[in-house]
């Protein structure tokens, strides 16, 4: 079975521009959930999405969002790129929601802002 | 709200049983503990979950006391391939609105 595909890989933007990040979760899985990571916070939540809705939210601002497509695809928006946005961006699948089942991650996309 | 404290880093030799402990002084009745590793440039991988005494699988064992304040990840006779990070989470589930809280990450370095 094919694992959490996240693309791009790497990513560079400058500061003041928006993103969007994709997730495409393991097959059968109805839950995608995000996370930050950088060297100074760790793994941070951003937010869930199951069956399309989000499901609960991290204490990040409104300038992070996400959606999810009927397929449990999903895509993470960040709008007005600031410098501390530089991180590892880790989305992970699971069968049911973050606090019933294991989290499968992907491989992350790596996003720089300059 | 739980929160999670490890060792920044351990270090061992193959073969030896590793053992690494996460503390969660406010840990709450229906939280669960689950344990995961991260290689570099890699997303973190499941090792184990366990709610409360101890919970065994493939690759390894998780110890977890009666207050369940802290929960010990037991790695018997590593290998240099277990050289990674290693994160606890700890999911405080009371309703919609829980909480993950990851702790920092052990990194374990296996010498030969």
């Amino acid at each position: 079975k094919a694992g959490v595909t996240q693309t791009p890989r790497y990513l560079i933007k400058t500061r003041g521009q928006q993103v969007t990040l994709s997730c495409s979760p393991i097959s059968g899985h109805r839950s995608v959930s995000w996370y930050q990571q950088t060297p100074g916070q760790g793994l941070q939540f951003l937010f869930e999405y199951f069956s399309e809705t989000q499901r609960n939210k991290g204490n990040f601002p409104g300038r992070f969002s996400g959606r999810q497509f009927s397929n449990s695809r999903s895509e993470m928006n960040v709008s007005t790129l600031e410098l501390g946005d530089s991180a590892l961006y880790l989305c992970a699948s699971s069968l049911e929601q973050v606090m019933h089942s294991p989290l499968h991650f992907g491989n992350g996309t790596r996003l720089t802002v300059t | 709200l739980a929160k999670t404290t490890q060792p920044i880093s351990m270090d061992s030799y193959e073969g030896q049983e590793v053992n690494i402990t996460c503390s969660h002084n406010n840990i709450a009745t229906n939280d669960y503990i689950t344990w995961y590793q991260q290689f570099p440039s890699q997303g973190p991988r499941f090792i184990i979950q366990g709610y409360k005494t101890k919970v065994t699988n493939e690759v390894a064992s998780l110890f977890i006391p009666a207050d369940r304040k802290s929960s010990t990840l037991s790695l018997p006779r590593v290998s240099l391939s277990d050289t990674a990070v290693y994160y606890c989470l700890v999911i405080n589930s009371g309703g919609s609105n829980y909480k993950l809280t990851f702790g920092k990450g052990t990194l374990l370095t296996v010498n030969p």
